[in-house]
């Protein structure tokens, strides 16, 4: 059965560094996005993509994060400057559609700044 | 305001028991998506069901069922003879077509199913 991968599934980084969370997604899906879930809390829309631009973003989605699709398998988010308050859990997800279709999720990348 | 509304942070039954875990919604869209998706131990998220605004009929999944109802912006989700591998955080979600696939996620509910 076709799944969204990401890697890693932990990463451990220092306060201000950058990081890039990859994710693989379903290879005939169209839409793509990222989702953050700090510990115990419930999960946050980040940014969708879509054709090879962002079609929606949070308020949470601010000018540290950037997302890319450098090829066509790969989809990435990147943290520029990482802080504390972004440790958390980072889902990457893919529709075939826009609206009517489910969304799979991937099985997370855990972020922790220290 | 919340969209999404899961008022049981946490929920025990024993096993072989039924649970009915609630969500209530928000929305001024007359098109929109809801769902449900299981988060166990392990941190991923699993895809339930997705229900549209314009199909009310109730849904049966082996031991799990659904129950819609416009009228009360509510979709609960009932498991039935409950197993303890169902113990898992359970979120329910909601997409808008105004805003496009974005979903909006529940607080969700703590499940543990004693043995």
């Amino acid at each position: 059965e076709p799944e969204v991968t990401q890697t890693p599934s932990h990463q451990v980084t220092q306060m201000g560094q950058e990081v890039i969370l990859r994710c693989v997604p379903i290879s005939n899906h169209l839409y793509f996005y990222w989702y953050r879930q700090i510990l115990g809390q419930k999960v946050e829309f980040l940014v969708s993509f879509y054709n090879n631009e962002i079609s929606e973003k949070s308020e949470i989605f601010d000018d540290q994060f950037s997302v890319e699709r450098p090829d066509g398998s790969n989809f990435t988010l990147k943290i520029r400057s990482t802080k504390l308050e972004d440790s958390a859990m980072y889902f990457c997800a893919s529709s075939q559609g826009r609206l009517n279709t489910e969304a799979f999720f991937g099985q997370g990348t855990r972020l922790t700044v220290v | 305001a919340q969209k999404v509304t899961q008022a049981q942070t946490e929920i025990s039954v024993v096993e072989k028991e039924d649970v009915t875990l609630d969500c209530v919604y928000e929305t001024r869209d007359t098109t929109y998506y809801l769902f449900w998706y299981k988060q166990p131990p392990s941190g991923e998220l699993v895809f339930l069901i997705r229900r549209n605004s314009f199909d009310e009929q109730n849904e049966i999944s082996g031991r799990y069922s659904w129950n819609f109802q416009k009228s009360t912006s509510s979709f609960n989700f009932t498991i039935t003879a409950s197993q303890v591998v169902d113990s898992a955080v359970y979120f329910c979600a909601l997409s808008e077509k105004a805003t496009g696939n974005q979903f909006y996620f529940g607080t969700g509910t703590s499940l543990t199913v004693i043995p």
